[in-house]
């Protein structure tokens, strides 16, 4: 089956700081990617929706400058975490879709980034 | 409100012994159903769907699913547990037409040997 990677699996860095995760789709293109974030015995939550070449579509309550995502090709999505502080620990997620028709259309997972701000 | 629960956080099972994860819904109109599992350091898997037709889905790994659109229910269950099968399991619905996908809260799955 198709195979989304992120990287870093992990990573700890101060608050204050920027940390930039990058989710790529390895043997598909991915008009559509994901962006969830988990909390601990916590459902996914979706942060926003991005489409190649075009702006993210953020969920409500998600601060858009804090949380920068960027689309620039059919197997890069990134996601910023700008000025970081612990609340913004969390398990990042990604996910990318494939181009089926409107109802075949499947979604593939990263393996996650576990982000913390110290 | 469109939700998507999953009442039990855990479900412990005896290897070969059926299995059922619960997953109930509050949506309008048709969503699409889907069931994913989710092992340590890895990303989720799907395991089935139900867009239309028969009510009783099969999937991956011996798993297969009942649509129940009366009771809103989508349980996720395995004629025999397998050790193996122990991971988190979450319920989702995708709005027919549309990109947005919810995801219940989760449900750990225990084996035992």
């Amino acid at each position: 089956g198709a195979v989304v990677s992120q990287h870093p699996s992990w990573v700890i860095c101060k608050s204050g700081t920027s940390v930039k995760i990058e989710c790529r789709s390895l043997d598909f293109q991915a008009t559509t990617m994901f962006w969830y974030r988990q909390f601990p015995k916590q459902s996914l939550m979706l942060m926003a929706t991005s489409n190649e070449g075009s702006k993210a579509t953020y969920e409500q309550g998600v601060e858009k400058d804090k949380f920068l995502i960027n689309h620039a090709s059919l197997t890069l999505s990134t996601l910023t975490v700008t000025s970081a502080h612990p609340e913004d620990s969390s398990f990042y997620i990604c996910s990318a879709r494939d181009q089926g028709t409107s109802t075949e259309w499947r979604q593939f997972f990263g393996p996650g980034t576990r982000l913390t701000v110290l | 409100a469109q939700s998507v629960a999953q009442p039990e956080d855990q479900v412990n099972v005896a290897e070969g012994n059926p299995l059922t994860v619960k997953c109930t819904y509050s949506v309008s109109g048709n969503p699409y159903l889907f069931w994913y599992v989710q092992y340590p350091n890895r990303g989720l898997q799907f395991l089935l769907k139900y867009i239309t037709g028969d009510n009783l889905v099969k999937g991956s790994y011996g798993f297969e699913a009942e649509f129940n659109k009366s009771q809103t229910s989508f349980h996720l269950k395995k004629p025999s547990a397998l050790v193996s099968d122990s991971a988190l399991y979450f319920c989702a619905v995708r709005f027919s037409g549309g990109f947005k996908t919810i995801f219940g809260a989760g449900t750990r799955l225990f084996v035992k040997a």
